[in-house]
Parts: C-alpha cells; structure tokens; sequence
C-alpha cells in the first residue's frame, strides 16, 4: 500500500511559468513532509519542507502548500528554470523517537522548457 | 561542513558473487545512517536504518544486510547477488531532525 502518491510521473513547463507538482498521502497520522529533487545519477537533495501546523511555506522560488483536511501538499517553483528540470520526491513522516523515518513518493519528472 | 561519501559509484556484479557498499559521514557525531535503494521506475526504498553502533533496523526482508561497525560508517552487504538487486543505493544521514541528506549513490548492475 503506498502511502505516499505522486500521480503525475512527468510534467512539462516553459521557462518562466509557474511549475506545480501534487502529493497525496493516506497515513493521517504523518506529521512533517519534504521535497527533494533528484538530478540523474546524483542522490536527491532536500529542498524545503512543512510542518503539519503549518499551511504554507516559502524558500525563495520555492513555495509548499499543506492541504491536511485532503491530504494533500503542493510544491509551487515560480518562475522555473531549466536548471529547475530534475525528479521531485514528495516524502512524509510520523511523530515518534529515534529514526525519523522517510517514506517517499515515486517522484515527478518536471522538465523546464527554454 | 557535513560531508558523505559512497563508494565505488558503479559496480557491475555477476549473480551470486558478494557485495559490499560503504557509506561514510564527516562533520558530525551520532547520526542517524540510512540505505536505501531506487530500482528502475520506482521510488525511495528504505531497506535499512541505523541509530548507533551496532544498531540496525531491517525495513524490507530481503536478500541484503547492513552493519554499523563505527559511528559513521554503514556497509551495506549481501553473501550472494540476485538479478533484482540491481538499481542504485544510496546512503543517507540526519542528526535530530526529519531531513535526510543523501549520499551521491551506487549504481549496481547484477548481471
């Protein structure tokens, strides 16, 4: 059972529009998320995240929504760029000691056109 | 600065023949280690997790082992390699916080 979702497994934006990339989750009890991107053949790279307290958080071009009544979150880069074109992982937490155990989404390949 | 390192980056194996990944992190004390592995198409896997020495916490039973033998180092072992081995591994760590910070990978072929 996947408890993280990315249903869209690639997306297409120009350069300088609004790039937004969903992430469903169904594990109420998941309290943190993450975005990561993930160029070829590197390992992925933290992005920005989102406390479940919260609803929105920015980091330059880089904006996360928390939608918890749907159990959803959003990662908004405005505007994109071509270096932006990469795999984005949406990942989520639980509360609990010790570990801090990731799960990950299966990722959405953006690809920024020039 | 925090630092980790993977090697060997490739590894072509035959089936059946052994495995050994080592992951070290500098920069910091106590952390928390991670394997995990992407197969083609597929998301993060998380296989293993380590909080300390000799502590090691199995996610996926399967055809691999992990060992913590130092406070930074995490190998990442099997005796014998299967063809669904494949894929690329990748070591991660955290120190009291939910990010993790990713190593730059292993690209495994079994063949």
């Amino acid at each position: 059972d996947q408890q993280v979702k990315q249903n869209s497994p690639s997306l297409s934006v120009q350069e300088g529009r609004i790039s937004i990339l969903n992430c469903d989750y169904t594990n109420s009890m998941f309290d943190y998320f993450l975005w990561y991107k993930k160029y070829p053949a590197e390992g992925p790279t933290f992005l920005i995240s989102i406390s479940s307290i919260k609803d929105k958080n920015e980091d330059g071009r880089f904006t996360v929504f928390l939608n918890k009544s749907a159990k959803h979150l959003s990662l908004h880069i405005v505007p994109s760029q071509p270096g932006d074109s990469a795999v984005y992982f949406c990942a989520a937490t639980t509360p609990g000691a010790g570990s801090y155990q990731l799960t990950f989404g299966k990722g959405t390949k953006l690809s920024v056109i020039p | 600065s925090q630092t980790i390192h993977q090697w060997p980056a490739t590894l072509v194996q035959p089936v059946g023949s052994p495995l050994s990944l080592e992951c070290t992190v500098e920069g910091t004390s106590n952390p928390n280690l991670y394997w995990y592995r992407q197969a083609a198409g597929r998301g993060l896997q998380l296989l293993f997790y380590s909080v300390g020495i000799g502590q090691i916490s199995s996610e996926v039973p399967q055809n691999l082992s992990a060992s913590r033998p130092q406070d930074r180092q995490f190998i990442l072992s099997s005796k014998k390699l299967l063809l669904s081995d494949s894929g690329f591994y990748l070591c991660a760590w955290s120190v009291d916080s939910y990010e993790q910070y990713f190593g730059p990978g292993t690209r495994l072929t079994v063949t």
